[in-house]
């Protein structure tokens, strides 16, 4: 079965840091991967995705990820942070296993210090 | 922003009796799905619907039902409130439920069994 691992239920960091969220998955077909953000008090929305093509995808706010097949792996960075990062960030995978259902990881609460 | 719209936005109700949460789209989306979100779980997902009357269960359904007698509603039903469905509810849509399925969020709902 399909899963999905945030080794990182917290991560705190300073403002104007890098940052990288860590997401591993577990799938023995093609894979399509997702991030999603939750801000305080609000629904989730879509932050990028990787469905095909370059390993390397460019989403909103400055948030990129790199897909790496190998590790089973699609960790979120961002070179600089903001306070207004602050938020809840998910992984989420789908492949014909799940019916093209998404499968969620437990999510990572991003901090920023000032 | 999806036109997604949940109803009620908080509920307190007693253990036991019945409660229905509603779930509003604009979008014409053939797809909605009900989640509950729980600190250390992530997304689960209860059921969803691929279609008017079509619909199916997800990963946690026990103790769920769910009807949708029209494009835009979806219904989620506690028919018997119990302590550990306490959660903040979730409804997504999605235009497909194939592998490019982008979900919208809405708000959320946020529901106490006591």
């Amino acid at each position: 079965a399909q899963s999905v691992t945030q080794l990182d239920s917290q991560v705190p960091v300073f403002e104007e840091a890098p940052v990288e969220l860590r997401c591993n998955y577990s799938s023995s077909v093609s894979v399509y991967l997702f991030w999603y953000v939750q801000y305080p008090n609000q629904g989730l929305q879509l932050l990028l995705k990787y469905l095909s093509g370059s390993t390397l995808v460019k989403g909103i706010n400055g948030f990129e990820a790199e897909f790496n097949k190998s590790q089973t792996s699609f960790h979120l960075r961002k070179p600089s942070v903001h306070i207004s990062d602050t938020a809840e960030y998910f992984c989420a995978v789908s492949d014909t296993d799940s019916n093209y259902q998404l499968i969620w990881g437990a999510g990572t609460k991003l901090i920023i210090k000032p | 922003d999806a036109g997604i719209t949940q109803s009620p936005r908080h509920k307190v109700t007693e253990t036991g009796t019945p409660v229905t949460l509603r779930c509003h789209q604009t979008e014409n989306h053939r797809y909605m799905y009900w989640y509950r979100q729980d600190p250390g779980h992530g997304l689960r997902l209860i059921h969803y619907s691929y279609g008017v009357k079509d619909t199916d269960k997800g990963e946690v359904s026990d103790g769920y039902s769910v009807s949708r007698s029209k494009t835009e509603d979806f219904l989620l039903t506690l028919e018997s409130a119990t302590s550990s469905q306490t959660s903040v509810y979730f409804c997504a849509i999605s235009p497909s439920g194939g592998p490019y399925n982008e979900q919208f969020f809405g708000p959320g709902t946020r529901l106490t069994v006591l």
